[in-house]
């Protein structure tokens, strides 16, 4: 069975970091974009990241809000995606998903690790 | 940074058809994604590069694509097609976006 399970959401305070883990299981991690997604409660989906395979040299890219602060790695020994989140703001809680892209877009979703940012 | 845009809301009663818009320059050459997402509920792939349809998916849900804007349609909707609806693409630079959502309700 593909999962994807994140982990390491809490609370921070602003100016604070954090980093979450996206483990999974069931399909080639390697050869696999994992994306991370959040959610802001009741809001839409907001598009945080990616990170690409080692035959696209690891490459990354960021949303405009998060550029600059966040930054996106992996361990494709551990079949693991991490997202580092420093300099956090209030406006970045929200529920965090990392899921997979293999061409076809986005097609399984881990469940989500919360973030708050308060003081 | 660029947006997609989606209607707010869409209502439809059970058995018709429900049609939701995505409008944004950049769909003319880039792919599009459809998400359908329930309450408490992870997002979930249903339609990809504008037209296709995932292996699973029932077959009331299809993608078509017109120039600037592409279209969700869900035909014979039941009242578990009740979810907020979200499209999605990429822009030349490598980064994505998605629609600020559409909320279907089956009356």
């Amino acid at each position: 069975e593909v999962q994807l399970v994140e982990s390491g959401g809490g609370l921070v305070q602003p100016g604070g970091s954090l980093k979450l883990s996206c483990a999974t299981s069931g399909f080639m991690f390697s050869a696999s974009e994992i994306h991370w997604v959040r959610q802001a409660s009741g809001k839409g989906l907001e598009w945080v990241g990616r990170i690409r395979t080692r035959a696209n040299t690891y490459a990354t890219f960021y949303g405009a809000s998060v550029k600059g602060r966040f930054a996106i790695s992996r361990d494709d020994s551990k079949n693991t995606a991490y997202l580092q989140m420093n300099s956090l703001k209030t406006e970045d809680t929200a529920l965090y998903f990392c899921t997979r892209w293999i061409n076809d877009g986005m097609d399984v979703w881990g469940q989500g690790t919360t973030v708050t940012v308060s003081s | 940074s660029y947006e997609l845009t989606q209607p707010p809301s869409v209502s439809v009663s059970p058995g018709q058809t429900a049609r939701i818009t995505c409008s944004a320059d950049t769909l003319a050459k880039q792919y599009a994604y459809w998400y359908q997402q329930k309450p408490g509920q992870a997002p979930v792939l249903v339609i990809y590069k504008d037209t296709e349809r995932p292996s699973g998916m029932p077959e009331r849900f299809s993608g078509s694509s017109s120039g600037t804007t592409v279209t969700l349609s869900i035909s014979g909707v039941q009242a578990e097609d009740e979810a907020d609806y979200y499209c999605q693409s990429a822009d030349s630079s490598g980064t994505y976006v998605f629609g600020s959502g559409t909320k279907v309700t089956v009356l």
